[in-house]
């Protein structure tokens, strides 16, 4: 079983900042099968980044993913006031499918 | 447009059953997997379910093992999740979701269960 541990657990940012959020698995993900999703107040998450690296239909290029094996990142360039958000990475290569904990990015 | 509507939510007592539908339009329940995904009050997403395709395999988080079972109406277009045996851990508000492979492309927007006395 794969547990997705992500860091930090929150992030103080001001809007125009960067991001970077991370995502570690205790063992490879396999095709890199590695998803992060975003999830606001209320609402259900919504799909960023799937392949690791490859933006949903319609998610900014402020969004990007990188890494591969055990070690993942989410990046956001340029912080907008609609980022401020949970984030969570997940593994989809595997059973059992597994979420991070998530990574709460908060207005400083 | 792809669109996922979930219910059946409501109050249960420990030990109850309860089943969730999951009315799926915008595309055809036969050609792709689904999911289901919960997240208790204040918490995490956790995956819960999941049905290939072609509904040949299902696979299942350890916590709901043995207690639920995932299945689908193609001619409906409709996913479900029949909970059995429900306890206090398992009150969260559950999202069906649409897959792509194993990918959950689409989301529902919630309905919520609560097992209380």
């Amino acid at each position: 079983e794969i547990v997705l541990t992500q860091s930090p657990g929150t992030l103080s940012l001001s809007p125009g900042e960067r991001a970077t959020l991370s995502c570690r698995a205790s063992q490879s993900v396999s095709s890199s099968y590695l998803a992060w999703y975003q999830q606001k107040p209320g609402q259900a998450p919504r799909l960023l980044i799937y392949d690791a690296s490859s933006r949903a239909t319609g998610i900014p290029d402020r969004f990007s993913g990188s890494g591969s094996g055990t070690d993942f990142t989410l990046t956001i360039s340029r912080l907008e006031p609609e980022d401020f958000a949970v984030y969570y990475c997940q593994q989809y290569g595997t059973s059992p499918l597994a979420f991070g904990g998530g990574t709460k990015v908060e207005i400083k | 447009q792809v669109q996922l509507v979930e219910s059946g939510g409501g109050v249960v007592q420990p030990g109850g059953s309860l089943r969730l539908s999951c009315a799926a339009s915008g595309f055809n329940l036969s050609y792709y997997g689904m999911h289901w995904v919960r997240q208790a009050p204040g918490k995490g997403l956790e995956w819960v379910a999941l049905i290939r395709f072609d509904g040949s395999s299902k696979y299942y988080a350890d916590s709901v093992k043995g207690r639920f079972t995932i299945s689908r109406d193609t001619s409906k277009n409709t996913l479900c999740l029949q909970m059995n045996s429900l306890r206090p851990e398992d009150t969260a508000v559950y999202y069906c979701g649409k897959a792509r492979g194993w990918l959950l492309d689409h989301w529902g927007q919630g309905t919520l269960v609560t097992v209380s006395s």
